[in-house]
């Protein structure tokens, strides 16, 4: 059965970087995109972006274009989110998601990032 | 950027009673509109896509209505997993997601 799996927990401090990884398994990797959703406390999902998971063509959200960053690696079927200059707004749960037929059907459990001096 | 506003904030109904959840978005997106339901230290799952096509393996009791700005999630039948967070979502548009609403005993 489709599996998207993601790393654990991160605690960084502001100014560092933080790359989450989410793999996934059950299904042809390079045949669907994987997009990048988080959400903070208390407040509403935001959507980051795609990676096309065979060409590795990505989309940003106007909101992250510039301090994060898709790869993927088709051979480890795993895609990666990349933030960097950390600040405690970025304090959030991270999520991967599937998009094939259906708009994100499979979704990550989520990995939480606080960002605390 | 596409606002979606969800209404109620929160809505409380009992085991059995029909729930309505709406959604606004501040410019049309044509049926390009889903429905998820977050349950407390999950993610989101789909519910509805294309503003009434219900998800693989999503039971009957949910349907979703609507076109343009004004979408609706209807329950017919609440079930104890059902009381739950709701958000909507659009992606006419690159993609934003309401703000929710909480379905309550």
């Amino acid at each position: 059965q489709v599996q998207l799996v993601q790393s654990g927990a991160e605690v960084k401090k502001p100014g560092a970087s933080v790359k989450v990884s989410c793999k996934a398994s059950g299904y042809n990797f390079t045949r669907y995109a994987i997009h990048w959703m988080r959400q903070a406390p208390g407040q509403r999902l935001e959507w980051m972006g795609w990676i096309n998971g065979g060409n590795g063509h990505t989309k940003y959200s106007q909101n992250f274009q510039v301090r994060v960053t898709f790869t993927r690696d088709t051979s480890a079927r795993t895609a990666y989110m990349e933030v960097s200059s950390l600040r405690s707004a970025d304090t959030a749960v991270y999520y991967c998601a599937r998009w094939a037929q259906q708009p994100h059907d499979y979704w990550g459990q989520g990995t939480p990032v606080t960002v605390s001096s | 950027e596409i606002v979606l506003t969800q209404s109620p904030d929160t809505l409380s109904l009992s085991l059995g009673e029909r729930a309505t959840l709406s959604c606004r978005a501040s410019q049309s997106v044509g049926s390009y509109f889903a429905w998820y339901r977050q349950k407390p230290g999950q993610p989101p799952s789909l519910l509805i896509y294309d503003a009434s096509k219900r998800a693989t393996g999503i039971p009957a009791r949910f349907s979703g209505s609507g076109s343009g700005t004004d979408f609706t999630l209807t329950i017919s039948s609440l079930e104890p997993e059902d009381f739950a967070v709701y958000y909507c979502q659009q992606y006419s548009n690159w993609l934003t997601f309401g703000g929710g609403t909480k379905v309550e005993i």
